[in-house]
């Protein structure tokens, strides 16, 4: 399958910057997701890039580089209720793969100090 | 609001049952939908992909007499564990997408299922 790889585990204290990283392999890529899931809640969508380059939603910026297969998901000015998993997800066409499926990474788990 | 609803939220039941997890697009037409499974502190495992009108496609290792899927309409697809046991206990999220390969996926709140 597809490999894709991202820290298990980092912190941050409030109102700082943390940056996530996620690399992939994949035959067909087809686009990046970043999902941010809290304890014992479903995955909510955060961010989707499938062009080279930053996308910035409010505190939220995530950043692709296809060549490098490799994305970051930026936080700024961090609160508590940042404090969640964040999943790196990839959408891969290329041959066996289901047809718009994601490939999780295991998620980074990121608790924000106050 | 939720895009994706699904039910139950949580579900409590002897060993040898059968459970059945619904799960609807609320405001667009799904053609496809994803079952996954999350044991704790893992990342989500895609089980199986359900297609409108047509059988569902199970990942290698997924028993499909096991997890029976069934995707009648484009708003609702389910997933029947059948004669579940304790291993069987996980949280099971679904997902949809209105255009395949083409928007984001948005997720079911999920069910947390523990088998006794």
């Amino acid at each position: 399958g597809q490999n894709i790889d991202q820290p298990t585990e980092m912190t941050a204290t409030e109102g700082a910057i943390v940056q996530i990283n996620c690399t992939y392999q994949t035959s067909g890529f087809n686009g990046l997701f970043w999902y941010q899931q809290h304890a014992g809640e479903a995955p909510t969508f955060l961010s989707y890039n499938v062009l080279d380059g930053l996308e910035e939603k409010g505190r939220f910026s995530s950043f692709l580089s296809r060549s490098k297969g490799y994305s970051y998901l930026l936080l700024k000015e961090l609160q508590m209720k940042d404090s969640a998993s964040y999943l790196c997800a990839v959408r891969d066409w290329g041959r066996g793969s289901t047809l718009g499926r994601l490939y999780f990474g295991r998620g980074t788990q990121l608790t924000v100090w106050p | 609001g939720a895009v994706v609803s699904q039910h139950p939220s949580r579900v409590i039941c002897k060993s040898g049952t059968s459970v059945k997890i619904e799960c609807r697009s609320l405001d667009f037409q799904a053609t496809t939908m994803f079952w996954y499974r999350q044991f704790p502190k893992q990342s989500l495992m895609l089980m199986a992909t359900s297609n409108e009108g047509s059988k569902a496609t199970y990942e290698q290792g997924v028993e499909k007499d096991k997890f029976l899927i069934n995707h009648a309409s484009l708003t609702l697809s389910t997933l029947t564990v059948t004669s579940a046991h304790p291993e069987d206990s996980s949280f099971y999220i679904c997902s949809a997408s209105d255009r395949v390969g083409n928007q984001p996926q948005h997720f079911g709140d999920g069910t947390r299922l523990s088998i006794l």
